[in-house]
């Protein structure tokens, strides 16, 4: 089957870094991305990755190794804003996006 | 501002009863979705299409039908609402079919008593 497996909730402390995982199993890969979903709000882009490697972006980077099955999500000088729900999603052989369930970041001061 | 509007934002119904949640894009993408997200779960595909004229089915479509009559409208229906339809309903948009940037409307949130 198609999986994707991130952890559901991590906690970080303000101006720290953090790295949030995923890992899938999926028939077909077509691309790998992040969004970031506040409370209440619609998800919105952060990232996509298509090729192994690392994309950095400001504060965020995203890592891909298609060979692992494995992506990871870095934020660096993390703000209170940054409280979110991240959400990895595997786009299939068919195009269609797989969707994990998200990991709750907690900032604390 | 571009972008894709949803409604109602939020709607108590009764079982039994029928609903259509309403979704209208104007960036002229040709791929639309329609989302459940439940908590604890990831965003689960109900209905897409590809581009105006047609449609298909996701992962849980029972229960909701959809239509695709222009490029800019995706309006998704439930014939007779059950308890286990209750959900934050998100459309969304991309450019076509391929693995592209999805936009979100802000959703729509659905109790069904």
């Amino acid at each position: 089957g198609q999986n994707i497996d991130q952890p559901t909730e991590m906690t970080a402390t303000e101006g720290a870094i953090v790295q949030i995982n995923c890992t899938y199993q999926t028939s077909g890969f077509n691309g790998l991305f992040w969004y970031q979903q506040h409370a209440g709000e619609a998800p919105t882009f952060l990232s996509y990755n298509v090729l192994d490697g690392l994309e950095e972006k400001g504060r965020f980077s995203s890592f891909l190794s298609r060979s692992k099955g494995y992506s990871y999500l870095l934020l660096k000088e993390l703000q209170m804003k940054d409280s979110a729900s991240y959400l990895c999603a595997v786009s299939g052989r068919d195009y269609q996006l797989i969707w994990g369930a998200g990991t709750k970041l907690i900032i604390k001061p | 501002t571009a972008g894709i509007t949803q409604a109602p934002t939020s709607q108590i119904l009764a079982a039994g009863r029928s609903m259509t949640l309403r979704c209208t894009q104007d960036m002229r993408h040709n791929a639309m979705y329609w989302y459940r997200q439940d908590l604890g779960l990831g965003l689960r595909l109900i209905h897409y299409s590809n581009t105006a004229g047609t449609t298909g089915k996701g992962e849980v479509p029972d229960g909701y039908s959809v239509s695709r009559a222009n490029t800019d409208d995706f309006p998704l229906t439930l014939a007779s609402a059950v308890p286990s339809q209750t959900s934050v309903y998100f459309c969304a948009s991309g450019r076509d079919s391929g693995a592209n940037v999805l936009t979100f409307g802000a959703g729509s949130r659905l109790t069904v008593l």
